[in-house]
């Protein structure tokens, strides 16, 4: 069925380094990837987003890059600052009949001042 | 607040009880989706609507569970015979008729409907 892994599950940087999350998926009719911010007790929005015509997408200190061979997509975030600190999700999904989104499990990323 | 809106935000019931909640999407948005959200989870997707029809349901999602969107326009979605196992948050989201492939169609999540069943 269709599957999206996501790593790490928690992530600890300090303030001012990069941080990367990985992410892997099973259905190769996927062809958008959103990335999420969840803040405690709030809902996800939306940072940034790539589809499957693009290899990399960057807005200001994030970026996010596609493999569809591998089915590997990654978030990249520079400069980390405290206020980056959330759950960050990735997801795949638009393939096909479906429009659903698949998420992956969440990485919980702290930014340490 | 021009965004997605739930109702309760919060709803504490004992087993056995039924309960509903509420999702108003944004106004022009055709599709609607509920999600469930656990501790420490993503999102997990339940079903799906496009307009008033219901297009596709999760195959975890027990028989206890069912969503309607008579009108095109908001959304419920009832739990009967609530099990501890049923506590979550429960979220909708919603996002314009055209494909993820096509053009801008970011969804949009609500603030969700946290269950608590005791």
């Amino acid at each position: 069925g269709e599957n999206v892994e996501q790593h790490p599950s928690t992530l600890s940087v300090q303030e001012g380094d990069s941080a990367v999350i990985k992410c892997t998926y099973s259905d190769s009719a996927s062809n958008y990837f959103p990335w999420y911010k969840q803040e405690l007790g709030k809902r996800p929005q939306l940072i940034i987003d790539i589809r499957s015509n693009v290899g990399e997408k960057k807005d200001q200190r994030i970026a996010v890059t596609l493999n569809k061979t591998a089915k590997h997509f990654s978030l990249h975030i520079t400069e980390t600052q405290p206020e980056d600190s959330a759950v960050y999700f990735c997801a795949a999904g638009g393939g096909g009949a479906t429009n659903k989104l698949i998420f992956g499990t969440g990485t919980l990323l702290a930014v340490q001042p | 607040d021009t965004g997605v809106s739930q109702d309760p935000r919060h709803k504490i019931t004992k087993r056995g009880q039924n309960v509903t909640f509420r999702c108003d999407p944004i106004s022009e948005h055709n599709r609607l989706y509920w999600y469930r959200q656990t501790l420490g989870q993503g999102p997990e997707f339940l079903t799906y609507f496009q307009n008033e029809a219901q297009l596709e349901k999760s195959r975890l999602l027990s028989d206890r569970f069912s969503a309607e969107r008579p009108k095109g326009s908001f959304s419920t979605l009832e739990i009967q015979r609530t099990e501890q196992g049923d506590s979550a948050m429960y979220l909708c989201a919603s996002n314009t008729g055209t494909g993820f492939n096509l053009g801008a169609n970011v969804l949009t999540f609500g603030a969700g409907s946290r269950l608590t069943v005791l």
